[in-house]
């Protein structure tokens, strides 16, 4: 199985701010024939179901606020938050649809600072 | 606006059985592939099954290895319902449990409340 391991496991970052969440996969998730990264972010409020945000590694989901963007290709990717907006408080996590079984990471809780 | 809705969440005991249900609505269901994604608690979140349309008939479904063989996914495309039939169930198998309506390609595009599974003594 590709393990994913994302860093930190937390942080705190202040209103307005940049956050930043690193992803690793264990093995590429980058599928040469399409030249496309299979690697996606959710993003997971207190009390409710995990939400798309981007997936090919770098496409927002429609309706996703443009201050999220994802980067990165290969085996490591970033997940970053322009300016941090009190709304934005959650459990970030990564996945990888390249292979089966499709696996996540373990978790990146955001707080404001 | 996709809705999918779960239930059938229990306390069970363990090597009891459940069978969750969703009910899904907003998008064409019969063409969708379908997943379950499990969240125990402190844990991470784990894909636990899919029910795809497309591709050969033999490999429209998929378990992961920790319940292959005692976890059952099914559809009826007339009623817009995915189901879980759990069997043997364990301690580990404690875990919210979500149903996802899913990209051909693995994406997990819309996600259930979700439903708990207690699996205990």
């Amino acid at each position: 199985d590709i393990v994913m391991t994302q860093s930190p496991d937390s942080l705190a970052v202040s209103l307005g701010e940049r956050a930043t969440i690193n992803c690793k996969s264990s093995q590429s998730v980058l599928y040469s024939s399409n030249n496309k990264n299979y690697l996606a972010w959710y993003q997971q409020k207190p009390g409710q179901p995990p939400k798309l945000l981007i997936y090919w590694a770098s496409t927002r989901e429609s309706g996703v606020p443009d201050r999220f963007s994802g980067s990165g290709s290969g085996t490591d990717f970033t997940l970053t938050i322009s300016s941090l907006r009190a709304e934005d408080v959650a459990v970030y996590y990564c996945q990888q649809y390249y292979d089966a079984p499709i696996t996540f990471g373990q978790g990146t809780r955001l707080d404001i600072k | 606006e996709v809705q999918l809705v779960e239930s059938g969440g229990a306390l069970v005991q363990p090597g009891g059985s459940l069978r969750l249900s969703c009910a899904a609505s907003g998008f064409t269901f019969s063409n969708s592939r379908m997943d379950w994604v499990r969240h125990a608690p402190g844990k991470r979140l784990v894909w636990v099954s899919r029910f795809r349309t497309d591709g050969d008939e033999g490999d429209r479904i998929a378990y992961a290895d920790s319940v292959k063989g005692r976890f059952t996914i099914s559809r009826d495309n007339a009623k817009n319902t995915l189901y879980l039939q759990m069997t043997s169930l364990r301690a580990e198998d404690t875990a919210v449990y979500y149903c996802t309506r899913s990209g051909s390609s693995g994406v997990f595009l819309s996600w259930g409340q979700g439903t708990l599974v207690t699996v205990s003594s």
